[in-house]
């Protein structure tokens, strides 16, 4: 069973630190990983999604990489800002089997970025 | 640019009482899903829904749950008999071939009294 641990809970940083968020997954079999965006009560904005062929993606000052055979992405997010304070999640999609999409999640990392 | 819609953003019920959930997945992606937020937990899939049938399901999508695209632009979850244990945020997603990217709807927040 597929199991996704993000590393810390909860970061806090001054505005303008480079920082990394890490994800981890047990199993290496997966199609695609994706990172989202919670802000409180709110639904997930998608950020990235890096597929299982890829070693990273970059978008604006975020870029996430995906080192597959150890099971590990990290999201790199470049002179943070106080608008980039919210929940960071990373989800997979497992390769195989009978469902198409199906996302396992990690429980998050919190990220506050004071002025 | 397309997005996942939701309604209502919030609702309340009682317990032992049915709600239905709406949603409308954007228009071009086939592949359809649901999950929930229990405060301060993970997001955990529900079910996936494809070609007018459900293709997975997880062990938290009981008897008491089910799904529907009636109309070929709605997708609703309902519950049947809710209980207090229900309470969640409920977000339905949509995913396209293109890309296989997942994009979520802004949830609908439970309440179960």
């Amino acid at each position: 069973k597929q199991e996704v641990t993000q590393i810390p809970a909860a970061l806090s940083v001054p505005e303008g630190e480079n920082l990394v968020l890490n994800c981890s997954f047990t199993d290496s079999a997966i199609y695609n990983l994706q990172w989202f965006r919670q802000d409180p009560g709110k639904g997930l904005t998608s950020l990235l999604l890096i597929q299982s062929s890829q070693r990273e993606q970059t978008s604006g000052r975020l870029n996430a990489s995906l080192d597959k055979s150890s099971g590990r992405s990290t999201l790199y997010i470049a002179a943070s800002q106080p608008g980039d304070s919210a929940t960071y999640l990373c989800a997979v999609i497992n390769a195989g089997g009978t469902s198409y999409g199906k996302l396992t999640f990690g429980q998050g990392t919190i990220l506050t970025v004071h002025p | 640019e397309p997005e996942v819609t939701q309604t209502p953003s919030h609702q309340v019920t009682q317990m032992g009482q049915e709600v239905i959930l709406r949603c409308v997945p954007i228009s071009n992606h086939l592949y359809f899903y649901w999950y929930r937020q229990i405060l301060g937990q993970k997001v955990e899939f529900l079910v996936s829904f494809y070609n007018n049938e459900i293709s997975e399901k997880s062990e938290i999508f009981d008897d008491q749950f089910s799904v529907e695209r009636p109309d070929g632009s709605n997708f609703t979850l309902k519950i049947r008999s809710t209980k207090l244990e229900d309470s969640a945020m409920y977000f339905c997603a949509s995913l396209t071939e293109r890309s296989y990217e997942q994009y979520f709807g802004p949830g609908t927040r439970l309440t179960v009294t």
